[in-house]
């Protein structure tokens, strides 16, 4: 069974400085690997994906996420944090059940709070 | 923008109210799910429908009622509800439910049981 951990429930930067949101997995598969972020009173808007084409995945509003299977984990960063980057963000990975049980379906991790201070 | 669209956005009803919250996707996707999040948590897997069939139904309460009209829409029917059935319900939708493919979720309708 696939699972993943987020480390640190509430992360804190200050506008500018870098971005680190940690994500480790467990797969005893090649996993599927998915960022989302969601904003206040929103829904969950998908940053980024990885599916083994490339081990550094490029997602939108500047994000990328490293897949290191060696660690079994899937970091988001950022160079530079934006007041607009305030979010809960979500690591998931795509359920690789056999047969008629495989429905896609996504596993999520905790989810980290990000806060960014000006 | 999203293209999975929720109504409505807010809904309060009592515990012996029947409602319906609705979804509707454009993007020819073959598969649509409900998720519940409560506050401050990841979103939990209800029900997925593939291909207008209920595949997966994660042991919900029977007063959560799935139905899949076409392969655009998808309501959650709501009857006898609890405060605890509180939370933020997501419909999403994929091109197909395997492995893999991204899941793409709406903006969500707030329910509060009173």
């Amino acid at each position: 069974a696939q699972s993943v951990t987020q480390l640190g429930s509430h992360v804190s930067v200050s506008e500018g400085a870098l971005v680190l949101l940690r994500c480790n997995y467990s797969s005893s598969v090649p996993p599927y690997l998915f960022w989302y972020v969601q904003y206040p009173n929103q829904g969950l808007q998908l940053l980024l994906k990885y599916t083994s084409a490339a081990t550094l995945v490029k997602g939108i509003n500047g994000f990328e996420a490293e897949f290191k299977k060696s660690e079994t984990s899937f970091h988001l960063t950022k160079p530079s944090a934006h007041m607009s980057d305030a979010a809960e963000y979500f690591c998931a990975v795509s359920d690789r059940a056999r047969g008629s049980s495989n429905t896609g379906k996504l596993i999520f991790g905790q989810g980290t709070t990000l806060q960014v201070k000006p | 923008d999203t293209e999975v669209t929720q109504t409505p956005k807010h809904l309060v009803m009592g515990m012996t109210n029947k409602k319906s919250l609705k979804c509707e996707q454009h993007m020819g996707h073959r598969a649509m799910y409900w998720y519940k999040q409560k506050a401050k948590k990841p979103p939990e897997l209800m029900f997925v429908y593939s291909y207008e069939k209920l595949s997966i139904n994660e042991s919900v309460p029977s007063r959560f009622s799935p139905e899949c009209p076409n392969s655009s829409l998808l309501n959650l029917h709501l009857h006898a509800l609890q405060p605890e059935d509180s939370a933020l319900y997501l419909c999403a939708s994929s091109q197909v439910a395997l492995s893999g493919n991204t899941i793409y979720f709406g903006e969500g309708s707030w329910l509060t049981v009173v």
